[in-house]
């Protein structure tokens, strides 16, 4: 099977602009979660979805969105793009089975955004 | 809120060698624990994953442990060669707003000196 795949890799984007990362998960995944990476504070959570439904929701402000769509493709969006948004956006995808607990999170590339 | 803490956050050891890393955690209601490794610029490779039920888990020259009751893990790795050199994540699965969230630690550096 394919792995996480997430486009674009790279970006750079100016400040006050507006961004969307998208990802698609592993073949028959159901759940794909996002996270932000920076030197900083390191891998934080941002939001979870299954079933194009948000599920959960990290400490990040309304500039950070997201969907998923019926296929389980997702795309996040960060409007009004600050300096400190600068990170690895890195989205994990799971089977998510009925019935089954939490399982293996599988891990994409990441896209690095630089904000200028 | 559940806060990860891996220690060291960075270390080098000569080709050949015995080693462990350190992950604790402050809030024993887990799902689970995961593993990783990232190597610079790259995405995350999943190592080994233990449910909040067992103890431990091998895979190969790894082996993680769990002490759910003490907030410990522990990933230890055998004859460390230079291809191991790269930045290992620990992360707890736990539940968030009624779904599951990983919270990570800030990693441990891993240097191995041909």
């Amino acid at each position: 099977k394919a792995g996480v795949t997430q486009t674009p890799r790279y970006l750079i984007k100016t400040r006050g602009q507006q961004v969307t990362l998208s990802c698609s998960p592993i073949s028959g995944h159901r759940s794909v979660s996002w996270y932000q990476q920076t030197p900083g504070q390191g891998l934080q959570f941002l939001f979870e979805y299954f079933s194009e439904t948000q599920r959960n929701k990290g400490n990040f402000p309304g500039r950070f969105s997201g969907r998923q769509f019926s296929n389980s493709r997702s795309e996040m969006n960060v409007s009004t793009l600050e300096l400190g948004d600068s990170a690895l956006y890195l989205c994990a995808s799971s089977p998510a089975l009925a019935g089954a607990g939490p399982d293996t999170q599988y891990f994409g590339p990441g896209t690095r955004l630089t904000v200028l | 809120k559940q806060e990860v803490t891996q220690i060291p956050a960075a270390l080098s050891v000569p080709e050949g060698e015995n080693l462990v890393l350190n992950c604790s955690f402050t809030d024993s209601a887990i799902y689970n624990l995961q593993w990783f490794r990232q190597d610079p610029g790259k995405g995350l490779t999943s190592l080994l994953l233990i449910q909040s039920s067992q103890r431990e888990q091998t895979s190969g020259r790894l082996n993680a442990s769990l002490d759910k009751s003490s907030g410990r893990s522990t990933l230890y790795i055998a004859a460390s060669q230079p291809g191991d050199s790269a930045t290992y994540l620990c992360a707890v699965g736990g539940s968030g707003a009624g779904s599951y969230q990983l919270t990570f630690g800030k990693g441990t550096k891993l240097s191995v000196i041909p």
